[in-house]
């Protein structure tokens, strides 16, 4: 079973279009992560919701909104889509981002590419 | 992540050992973590350590903390053509984990 599962792998689309990325968990973890690594393997998160709430924003522009129906879903979409947005993004989760043991499972990615 | 550093390369021979250096800024971190990213793959969690430890062993693998020079290096006995990768150091600030710009280990026949 795939604990942290992204759809689609992989996304190709035009420049001024919005898209979306699926991230879904099966560990019955109560936070979720959006993380963006860039062409040179750059890894910087974006966003985290815990139990469907906004618990990290980081400087991400507003095109980019997350939106969690439940906490096993984390969903991306991102508005006007501009050529530095491509990149591999990744899902993860974890059970409690307060506890120091807090240990944080990765989703597959998915490489979006914008042309 | 400008707070984590990590050098870039590494070139091993199979069967040496792989030692990757990291180091942070944040001395209120309280676990530090390393990753591995295989091609096309995500990131996989391989060890962490607490910031009260300076060693921790686990198979092949040894991590080596020295908490006052905010030093982290993950070693890989006997390293294998399967541990050619990236490998992410991290530390977590609050609810998020700032990554290393990753090192890449080539393991060569």
């Amino acid at each position: 079973d795939t604990a942290v599962s992204q759809t689609p792998k992989y996304l190709v689309t035009q420049m001024g279009n919005d898209k979306s990325i699926k991230c879904e968990q099966n560990l019955g973890h109560d936070t979720m992560y959006w993380y963006k690594q860039d062409s040179k393997k750059f890894l910087k998160i974006m966003f985290s919701y815990n139990n469907k709430e906004l618990i990290i924003n980081e400087t991400v522009p507003n095109r980019f909104s997350p939106k969690s129906p439940d906490k096993a879903h984390l969903n991306l979409h991102i508005n006007s889509l501009e050529l530095g947005d491509s990149a591999v993004y990744f899902c993860a989760s974890s059970l409690n981002p307060g506890l120091n043991t807090d240990t944080q499972y990765f989703g597959p990615g998915t490489r979006l590419t914008v042309l | 992540g400008e707070d984590v550093e990590q050098s870039l390369f590494l070139s091993v021979r199979e069967g040496d050992s792989s030692v990757i250096n990291c180091t942070y800024t944040d001395s209120s971190s309280t676990y530090l973590y390393w990753y591995k990213q295989e091609p096309g793959a995500g990131l996989q969690l391989l060890t962490y350590i607490f910031s009260n430890m300076d060693m921790k062993q686990d198979q092949r693998l040894t991590v080596l903390l020295n908490k006052k020079d905010k030093h982290l290096s993950l070693r890989i006995a006997d390293t294998q053509t399967g541990d050619s990768a990236i490998y992410f150091c991290a530390e977590k600030n609050d609810y998020k984990l700032s990554f290393g710009a990753g090192t890449t280990v080539t393991v060569r026949a």
